[in-house]
């Protein structure tokens, strides 16, 4: 079946610095979606991507889906506390997602 | 606007037991989708209903069962617990048009 895996599985930085994790998929996707999960709390909704080589920003946040729509990748711009969290990255089909292993990113202020 | 409801919010079962976990969607959302996560994981796909029909399965032994009522809001099943059935269970609901999906808070099942 379908495996997704996500690169690093933790990153410590500290506010002000850039962060990027990246995402792979075993198959080529429909869509690609990414969650931010707060400790303690449950998955929420950043973006979704759809079209071959979408780049689509959210204020500080980068989103990039592959030629190949194999791979993806999340980059925050100088990060802040408020960043912390661990973010997911899922393939999404017709009537489920297949959710990668999560990068937790910790921000030292 | 209320968002994705799920009761109870924990819970603790003995093996060999039986648990029904809850969940309302967001209102107009006709999908609910039950995943379960294990600490250090990401969410599993469990099943996913649409129009009160199941449109998906993921791998999950036979003990585990769902189903959608009329307005929309579904109940996940487990029968006969394992140890390894502790986890925090998920409930997302969508409109079931491929677009994003919104989490509840999660039931945390410990089982003993």
């Amino acid at each position: 079946g379908q495996q997704v895996m996500q690169i690093p599985q933790y990153q410590h930085v500290q506010e002000g610095e850039d962060f990027t994790t990246y995402c792979n998929s075993s198959t080529t996707l429909s869509n690609i979606q990414w969650y931010k999960q707060r400790p303690g709390g449950h998955p929420v909704f950043l973006i979704q991507l759809v079209k071959s080589g979408e780049v689509k920003k959210q204020k500080r946040l980068t989103f990039q889906f592959g030629e190949a729509k194999k791979n993806s990748s999340l980059h925050i711009t100088a990060t802040q506390t408020t960043d912390v969290g661990t973010y997911f990255c899922a393939g999404g089909s017709n009537y489920k997602l297949t959710f990668g292993k999560g990068t937790l990113l910790t921000v030292n202020p | 606007d209320a968002g994705v409801t799920q009761s109870p919010t924990h819970l603790i079962k003995t093996r060999g037991q039986h648990v029904t976990l809850r969940c309302s969607p967001i209102s107009g959302h006709k999908s609910v989708s039950w995943y379960q996560q294990v600490l250090g994981q990401g969410p599993q796909f469990i099943f996913q209903y649409y129009e009160k029909e199941e449109r998906g399965r993921g791998n999950f032994p036979d003990r585990f069962s769902a189903r959608q009522f009329p307005n929309y809001s579904s109940e996940l099943n487990v029968n006969a617990l394992l140890l390894g059935d502790s986890a925090l269970y998920l409930c997302a609901s969508s409109t079931g048009q491929g677009d994003g999906y919104t989490f509840g808070s999660g039931t945390r099942l410990t089982v003993v």
